[in-house]
């Protein structure tokens, strides 16, 4: 497999539920994200990971939980979500977030909250 | 505050018809401006990055520019397999933060 692969597509849950997002990454960068993505609303970074270091925690919410356990995973742990936490859920990676390089995102996670 | 507004929200254009759809950006000390290109259920894909004012990039049908306030994707005879949702982003400030606009859905019709 080749770029960003993101698992599952879609996923649905209710708010007592505890859920994972993963991420796999093949292009040998050493820098991974989680975005969320919301109707009508511009792409929100959650997430950084730099050489499996989070360097960014942009005020998310405890209920979301990221781990980059080496530098081609990624995940997002979900527990007690609420509605609306419903979004797209983006994984990119680029070679390094100190630099100023192109994403390549995956296809995303689509994820309903009832 | 770093800002990004894409205009207009939505485009409808007949099959070459050329037009363009428009980015303008408020942050101190642009370090890279970038278009991506999203299909429905797909992740953004990479067009262009542009660093400064006056630089140009095409590719097939698109063209991008970069002036000091706002950047441009001009869509040339635009074909039906155009149509998607362009995102811009700006780099840049004391951060150096990643901005997303709300993008531009484009329909080019046969």
């Amino acid at each position: 497999e080749t770029g960003v692969t993101q698992t599952p597509r879609h996923l649905v849950m209710g708010m007592t539920n505890k859920k994972s997002l993963k991420c796999e990454q093949h292009l040998g960068h050493n820098a991974m994200y989680w975005y969320k993505q919301s109707a009508k609303k511009p792409l929100e970074l959650m997430f950084v990971y730099n050489f499996k270091e989070q360097t960014e925690n942009n005020s998310v919410p405890s209920r979301f939980s990221p781990e980059c356990p080496n530098s081609s995973h990624l995940f997002l742990h979900l527990h007690t979500l609420q509605p609306e936490d419903s979004a797209l859920y983006l994984c990119a990676s680029s070679q390094d977030s100190a630099t100023n390089e192109k994403l390549f995102f995956g296809s995303g996670t689509q994820l309903s909250v009832l | 505050e770093d800002q990004v507004t894409q205009s207009p929200e939505a485009l409808r254009l007949q099959e070459g018809e050329s037009s363009s759809l428009n980015c303008s950006y408020t942050v101190s000390g642009l370090r890279g401006l970038f278009w991506y290109r999203q299909d429905p259920g797909k992740g953004p894909e990479f067009l262009f990055t542009l660093y400064s004012a006056g630089e140009e990039k095409e590719k097939e049908r698109l063209k991008a520019t970069l002036t000091k306030k706002e950047s441009f994707l001009h869509i040339t005879a635009p074909k039906p397999e155009d149509s998607a949702t362009y995102l811009c982003a700006v780099q840049g400030g004391a951060t150096n933060k990643l901005i997303f606009g709300t993008g531009t859905l484009l329909a080019v019709q046969p």
